[in-house]
């Protein structure tokens, strides 16, 4: 059983857009939820992240918003840029990190 | 600080061989982790441990052990490697049970023919 499902699997955008992935949780044990970016040939990197007692957290161009009553988060990155083109990971964790499918996301010059 | 360094980077074995994957952090983390990438199904959590001495089961156990007799080493050995195997591994740790900041390892890309 997946414990964290993300979509879209794949996502297109205009460079100067809004990308949208989102992820849905369903042990609600989870108490940290952080968003992995990952370049090709590379290990993934921390991008942010956000604790269940709030609904919004903003570092530059990227924002994690978080509904625990609905046990979904999604990460909106705005005046996306070519430089963003990579595979981003939701996660979930209580005593270990489980993590989503992955979205690759392609920004068009 | 070399961070967590894993090897090594690509390996092709054939089916029934064994091998061990290596992986090394530097960072006294207490919280190392193993995970496969495979195509669509994104990073699944092998073995993980809170501490030397300790290890549990992830997602996808089977095939594969893990020890941990250090905190800074957690190696993972495949025992009679499969096809189903092929893949590339991650190594993870971060501080403690409760760490947040899982940093990963470059990957080791593992064929099994």
């Amino acid at each position: 059983q997946q414990q964290v499902k993300q979509s879209p699997q794949s996502l297109i955008v205009q460079k100067g857009g809004i990308s949208i992935i989102n992820c849905a949780y369903e042990n609600t044990a989870f108490d940290y939820f952080p968003w992995y970016q990952q370049f090709p040939g590379k290990g993934p990197a921390l991008l942010i992240a956000i604790r269940p007692d709030v609904s919004e957290k903003k570092e530059g161009r990227f924002t994690i918003s978080f509904n625990k009553s609905a046990k979904q988060f999604s990460l909106h990155i705005m005046d996306s840029q070519p430089g963003d083109s990579a595979t981003y990971f939701c996660a979930a964790k209580d005593d270990k990190i489980i993590f989503g499918k992955g979205t690759r996301l392609h920004i068009l010059p | 600080n070399a961070g967590v360094t894993q090897t090594p980077k690509f390996q092709v074995l054939k089916t029934g061989q064994s091998m061990t994957l290596q992986c090394a952090q530097d960072m006294n983390h207490e919280y190392m982790s193993w995970y496969r990438q495979d195509p669509g199904m994104g990073l699944r959590l092998i073995h993980y441990s809170v501490g030397a001495g300790i290890t549990d089961q992830g997602e996808v156990p089977n095939g594969y052990n893990v020890s941990r007799s250090t905190t800074e080493d957690f190696p993972l050995r495949l025992l009679s490697a499969a096809p189903s195997q092929t893949s590339v591994y991650f190594c993870a740790s971060s501080y403690g049970r409760l760490g947040n900041t899982i940093y990963f390892g470059e990957g080791s890309w593992l064929t099994v023919v």
